[in-house]
């Protein structure tokens, strides 16, 4: 079974830019998570969302972060624009959920850089 | 909501000695109780999980996880530990009811010879 894809791996750009980062949750789950985790902490979730919609984004920067799931399947991120605190690892989940909870597993991240 | 507390930031082992890395959480209603496993650069790992049944729980790589509900519990233990268990451990609480996972600061773990 092939686990939950990030891309890019790495990523690097000045203050004020934007950028974008996707996930392809493992095929059929239902439930997609996506965590932010600044070095030395544990993930802080970003936003969750349950087929294509939204169930938290509590926690969600929302005056520059964004983020979507189409077709309730992939989903991107996005910074815009973005600031030096926003250096992280950007880890992406998903977990099958479909009448009870299941666990939920981690793509490898996006470290994002901001200089 | 519910909150997770791991109270060691980092502990330090000889190798074949145990470890113990202490949980608690707060959650209103029986938590979904998870410990998972991050070595640098790598994403996360699941090493066991708690949903119900017997409160010990085994996991890989020889982890063992006690649910102990009058304490808010959800220790982490290997009796014998290996240098490649030098990582960071989390642990993580889900709700029953939006399926909301939310992460302790993680206990970073140093394996000597």
């Amino acid at each position: 079974e092939a686990g939950v894809a990030q891309s890019p791996r790495y990523k690097i750009i000045e203050k004020r830019q934007s950028v974008a980062f996707w996930c392809n949750p493992i095929s059929g789950h239902a439930t997609l998570y996506w965590y932010q985790q600044i070095l030395g902490q544990g993930p802080k979730l970003l936003i969750q969302f349950q087929n294509n919609g939204v169930v938290d984004d509590s926690q969600l920067p929302k005056d520059r972060f964004s983020a979507e799931r189409l077709k309730g399947v992939d989903s991107t991120l996005k910074i815009q624009p973005a600031k030096l605190e926003d250096s992280a690892v950007y880890l992406c989940a998903s977990s099958l959920s479909p009448d009870g909870y299941t666990e939920a597993f981690f793509g490898q991240g996006t470290r994002l850089t901001v200089v | 909501a519910q909150s997770v507390t791991q109270p060691d930031i980092h502990i330090t082992v000889s190798e074949g000695a145990s470890l113990e890395l202490r949980c608690n959480y707060s959650y209103g209603a029986t938590p979904y109780l998870f410990w998972y496993v991050q070595s640098p650069g790598q994403g996360l790992q699941l090493l066991l999980k708690y949903f119900s049944g017997d409160t010990l729980v085994q996991g890989i790589k020889g982890f063992e996880a006690e649910f102990k509900r009058s304490q808010s519990s959800f220790n982490l233990r290997k009796p014998s530990v290996h240098w490649s268990d030098a990582a960071e451990y989390f642990c993580a609480v889900a709700r029953e009811d939006d399926y909301k996972l939310s992460f302790g600061a993680g206990t970073t773990v140093t394996v000597r010879a």
